[in-house]
């Protein structure tokens, strides 16, 4: 079975710095890349960054360029998401997904963890 | 970058009733349209991928359409478990995905 378990959400004050951690089990997990989609409270759904398997294709939204870090551990099949400079508008649940080429069709998020709530206030 | 825009934002209905949601992408995506199903305090779940192809252990009543901006999410017979928030995503610039801003699914 497919489990995600994401921690190190927290309050933080803004311009801190948080270190989410996404633990992964039951499948391969260097196989698969990697998403963290963020939902702000009593908001819709947003990507934030995309690792490939191979660490090899980084993506970020533009409202986190340069300020976080997406990399993995596959050795420790860890998912790890460093947050800089954050801003209260980072407030929101962080889920890890796992890409997949569903069907053999097309690329969705068809696994995710349960989410860890970041918050970012004085 | 590509716009997701759900109609409508909201909804109320009741169990046994024929639902249809709308997704529309400010460009051309073919078929890479993918829909999720949110329940308060959960996380989402993939329901349909490919616009039209149901992800395994999805329900029947559940299916999609449309290809290039246009796209709808129907579901046959609402059953009280239905009752969620709905959201499109498009997967043609994976992996820069971009979903629509969600349709809320009330009990009327």
């Amino acid at each position: 079975e497919v489990q995600l378990l994401e921690s190190g959400g927290g309050l933080v004050e803004p311009g801190g710095s948080l270190r989410l951690s996404c633990a992964a089990s039951g499948f391969n997990f260097n196989s698969y890349g990697m998403n963290w989609v963020r939902q702000a409270p009593g908001k819709g759904l947003e990507w934030v960054s995309f690792i490939s398997g191979s660490s090899r294709n980084i993506h970020y939204a533009d409202s986190v360029k340069g300020r976080f870090i997406i990399s993995r551990d596959n050795a420790k099949n860890s998912l790890l998401l460093q947050m800089n400079s954050l801003r209260a508008e980072d407030t929101a649940v962080y889920y890890c997904a796992r890409d997949n080429l569903v069907g053999g069709v097309l690329a969705a998020a068809d696994h995710w963890g349960q989410g860890t709530l970041v918050t970012v206030s004085s | 970058e590509i716009q997701m825009t759900q109609s409508p934002s909201s909804l109320s209905a009741s169990v046994g009733d024929r639902v249809t949601i709308a997704c529309r992408a400010s460009q051309n995506i073919d078929n890479y349209l993918n829909w999720y199903q949110q329940k308060p305090g959960k996380a989402p779940n993939l329901l349909i991928y490919a616009a039209s192809r149901l992800q395994s252990g999805v329900p029947s009543r559940f299916s999609g359409s449309g290809s290039g901006t246009d796209f709808t999410l129907t579901i046959s017979s609402l059953q009280p478990e239905d009752f969620a928030t709905y959201y499109c995503q498009q997967a043609y610039s994976t992996p820069l995905y971009t979903f629509g801003q969600g349709t809320k699914l009330e009990i009327k």
